[in-house]
């Protein structure tokens, strides 16, 4: 596509419910990132794929969070237990490059916004 | 370790003046640098980068900023604000050769007054 699309837009979950976020990065782009924005905040890193190899996972925050991307395009978010922390916006980017420095930046998706309550 | 520090969570202009959103980075190695705008409920748009050529970048929207290695900033400027520059701003780093994640300040909100 055009764009990095994420989906859904917004997520309201219950204390304790698990969620799954969707991110669909522009088409050939071998680089996928996810990013945890809290109210107020910068973006912080959480894990970053190159195809479906998930090289780096060292931001997610607990064993609670986990992240796939099966066939090295559209990837998936999860949340078990969510937690009341656990509210902010999800940000999926992607970039062409898939190693060495991403000097490019990142193509953002608009994000998913999870509240939890 | 790497860090951004964004000096003024808000700052507000008059439409037509001096646009200047500050950035300072700790890092033992000159990193690369950029700056990205959040409109309300969007992702965020690449602004500009610097990655070691020119000190002096420009980027879209009539934006530009300038590495200062001496003073570690990466201050983001535009001589005349416009109402459609309101919005949030967020510098990050990205150290070469060192790892694919960016680092993110807090960010700038800017609010242009009529």
């Amino acid at each position: 596509g055009a764009g990095v699309s994420q989906s859904p837009r917004y997520k309201v979950a219950k204390r304790g419910q698990d969620v799954a976020l969707r991110c669909d990065p522009i088409s050939g782009h071998v680089s996928l990132f996810w990013y945890q924005q809290a109210l107020g905040q910068g973006p912080e890193f959480l894990t970053y794929f190159q195809n479906e190899a998930q090289l780096d996972k060292s931001g997610l925050p607990s064993d609670r969070f986990f992240a796939e991307r099966p066939e090295g395009s559209v990837s998936t978010l999860k949340i078990q237990r969510t937690q009341q922390e656990d509210s902010a916006v999800y940000l999926c980017a992607s970039s062409q490059v898939g190693t060495g420095f991403f000097e490019d930046g990142y193509t953002f998706g608009s994000g998913t916004r999870l509240t939890v309550v | 370790a790497q860090s951004v520090t964004q000096l003024g969570s808000h700052v507000s202009v008059s439409e037509g003046a001096l646009v200047l959103l500050r950035c300072n980075y700790s890092s033992s190695v000159p990193p690369y640098l950029f700056w990205y705008v959040q409109y309300p409920n969007q992702g965020l748009q690449l602004l500009l980068k610097y990655t070691s050529a020119a000190t002096l970048v420009k980027g879209i929207n009539g934006f530009e900023a300038e590495f200062k290695k001496s003073e570690t900033s990466f201050h983001l400027t535009k001589p005349s604000a416009h109402m459609s520059d309101a919005a949030e701003y967020f510098c990050a780093v990205s150290p070469p050769n060192t790892g694919n994640q960016f680092y993110f300040g807090t960010g700038t909100s800017l609010t242009v007054i009529p």
